[in-house]
């Protein structure tokens, strides 16, 4: 069973403090790697696709990077409106389903 | 213009009730989802359809049935709800193919009390 294991469950930062979000992954054979976006009583929001190890997505503040064990979104230089929630998923090969871990939950202090 | 809709957001209904929750997109995807999320925000797939017809279905009560009268919709009904129904529930919707970058709605509410 393909298994995803985020940490950690919750990160407090300072403003402009970087720091990086993980994600351990179990799975027969990766088809893809997904970042979401998850803010309180909205629906996750795509971020980033990884497909192969060494690869590496940016998008303003955020950086995720895949190996073949685990991905990380790194945020560097974090303003208050970066806190959500950041959701890894996982597809397996010749499978349609993500499974989900249980999120990083990010707080930015201004 | 929301992509993916979802009525009601939010539901309260007593212990025994049937209840529907609707969703449609308009991404011209062929594949939607129902998800549940917990008090533990962890999100875990119900049921998938492709074009109408269910690809994905995982291990849940058979009170729950979706129902999907085209490819843009596909409701979930919820019958004889109980307590631990109680959770958000999230549309999604998908381009058939490989790559599975999934859209999801805002979500629904679901108390039951």
């Amino acid at each position: 069973e393909d298994q995803v294991t985020q940490s950690p469950e919750a990160l407090r930062l300072q403003e402009g403090e970087s720091s990086s979000l993980n994600c351990s992954y179990t799975v027969s054979g990766l088809r893809g790697l997904f970042w979401y976006r998850q803010d309180p009583g909205k629906g996750p929001e795509f971020l980033f696709t990884l497909y192969s190890a060494g690869e590496e997505k940016e998008k303003e503040r955020l950086k995720a990077t895949l190996t073949k064990k685990e991905s990380f979104l790194h945020i560097t230089a974090p303003k208050p409106e970066d806190s959500a929630t950041y959701l890894c998923a996982v597809q397996a090969l010749g499978n349609n389903r993500l499974a989900f871990g249980k999120g990083n939950q990010v707080v930015v202090i201004p | 213009d929301t992509a993916v809709s979802q009525t009601p957001k939010y539901l309260v209904t007593q212990m025994g009730n049937d209840k529907s929750i609707k969703c449609e997109q308009n991404l011209g995807h062929d594949t939607m989802y129902w998800y549940k999320q917990d008090s533990k925000k962890f999100l875990k797939i119900m049921f998938s359809y492709n074009n109408k017809e269910l690809i994905i279905n995982e291990t849940v009560p058979n009170r729950f049935s979706p129902k999907s009268p085209d490819k843009a919709h596909l409701n979930l009904h919820i019958n004889s709800l109980e307590l631990g129904d109680s959770a958000v529930y999230f549309c999604a919707s998908s381009a058939f193919g490989s790559l599975n970058i999934q859209y999801f709605g805002a979500g629904t509410r679901l108390s039951v009390l």
